[in-house]
Formats: structure tokens, C-alpha cells, sequence
């Protein structure tokens, strides 16, 4: 009864070092999302995919790339690591409008 | 766009104290409203959900009212207990994609 599991848990990068944060979800949602949250900001909306095949950006998608080559799996990359990415990210999925399932959170560091 | 904003924190309170958390939000149609719960260390839990106005969600002994007419959705516990201690967020979702659209967050402390 894994749900939303997300990897890795922890991760100190390098700023302009890459990485690449796995999410995967056996429930057999359509749609996935990365969130992060920062102190004082709730969670906000990085990108996210309606379908496999598919990715669209959020509110914060600037430095980040996505990847849904299977319905499963939804990848968060960072190309170019900047300070002001560290934060916790959050990967969720979904079946439709009603609830979301959180996985338990990446907190990366960019130093 | 959409917005959510909740009432500023950190809330500290006694156990078996009344709590409410306000929030409030901007949306055009009709959204579905959702209390969501952050644990130390964990990831976010639905705590509840409305669907429609008047709607009603219930839980765990917290409850939320969907108001159209006020555009809220405050979270009501009668009784608090230490183990409800948690970051609580409010949150929308107003597009068939079921994206989230979050307040802050209120920090919930209870002591015993």
C-alpha cells in the first residue's frame, strides 16, 4: 500500500550542479503534480501532467524540467541548481477533482 | 486568479480548547474547498473536503462549512487534543485538472 512514494528523501547539491527527483504512484492516478513549499508560502505549483505523455507548467516552473514517460512515474529535474531552490518538494497525484495523496516530501538543499 | 488566505499563525492553545482557523478565497466558479494536514517530518494528509456551497466536511472531530456567500471555509474543532498539534492548510481547486491552490498554512499548537 506504497501510494506516493517520492526519491530521494534528502539531497544537498552544488549550485549549478543537476538532479533529478522521482515520483511514483501505484494508484493509477491520470493526473501528478510537483509542488514546493517554502516557510510562510504554502505549496505552490511547479508543473504538472494530465496524462502520460503530457506535462504542463504551474505557478513556479522557471528552472525546472518534467518528464511522464509512464503514467507511474513523474520526474522533476533541475538542470542548473540555484540557492533559491532549496525547499521541500512535494510530489501528489490525483484522480480527478476530488482528493490529492502527497507523497512524503524531498528536502533539497543548494549550497 | 485563484488565491486562498488564511488567518496568520502561529495558534497555541490548551488541550480541550475551542479552535478555529479562518480562511477565505477568491475563485471564479464554483471550486472545491479541501483542509489539508501536515504532520512534523510527513507529507500532507486530507483532513476533509466540500464540494458545493453549504456543503459540510467532517472529520476526526474538525469541521468546515463551504460558505459562497462569504467565500469561506473556516475549520472548527470543538475539542483540541495534543496529537492535533500540525501545520493545517486551506486550499482550492477550481479547474478540472484537480490542481491546488494552498494558503500559507497555520501552525497548530496544543499543550497539555
Amino acid at each position: 500500500n506504497a501510494g506516493v512514494t517520492q526519491t530521494p528523501k534528502f539531497r544537498v547539491l552544488k549550485t549549478g550542479q543537476s538532479m533529478t527527483l522521482l515520483c511514483a504512484q501505484d494508484m493509477n492516478h491520470e493526473y501528478m503534480y510537483w509542488y514546493r513549499q517554502d516557510p510562510g508560502m504554502g505549496l505552490r505549483l511547479i508543473h504538472y501532467s494530465v496524462g502520460e505523455g503530457t506535462t504542463a507548467k504551474g505557478e513556479v516552473p522557471d528552472g525546472y524540467n518534467v518528464s511522464r514517460l509512464k503514467k507511474q512515474n513523474f520526474l522533476l529535474g533541475l538542470e542548473s541548481a540555484a540557492p533559491s531552490q532549496t525547499s521541500v518538494y512535494f510530489c501528489a497525484s490525483s484522480p480527478d477533482r476530488g482528493e490529492a495523496f502527497f507523497g512524503q516530501g524531498t528536502r533539497l538543499t543548494v549550497v | 486568479g485563484d488565491s486562498v488566505t488564511q488567518m496568520e499563525g502561529p495558534v497555541t492553545l490548551s488541550e480541550e480548547a475551542f479552535l478555529t482557523i479562518n480562511c477565505t478565497y477568491t475563485a471564479t466558479g464554483y471550486p472545491s474547498l479541501f483542509w489539508y494536514v501536515q504532520y512534523p517530518g510527513e507529507g500532507l494528509q486530507l483532513l476533509l473536503k466540500a464540494t458545493k456551497a453549504d456543503d459540510k466536511g467532517s472529520n476526526k472531530g474538525f469541521e468546515a462549512t463551504y460558505r459562497k456567500e462569504t467565500t469561506s471555509f473556516h475549520l472548527e474543532k470543538g475539542s483540541v487534543q495534543v496529537s492535533d498539534s500540525a501545520v493545517y492548510f486551506c486550499a482550492l481547486s477550481g479547474t478540472s485538472y484537480g490542481k491546488l491552490t494552498f494558503g500559507q498554512g497555520t501552525i497548530l499548537t496544543v499543550h497539555p
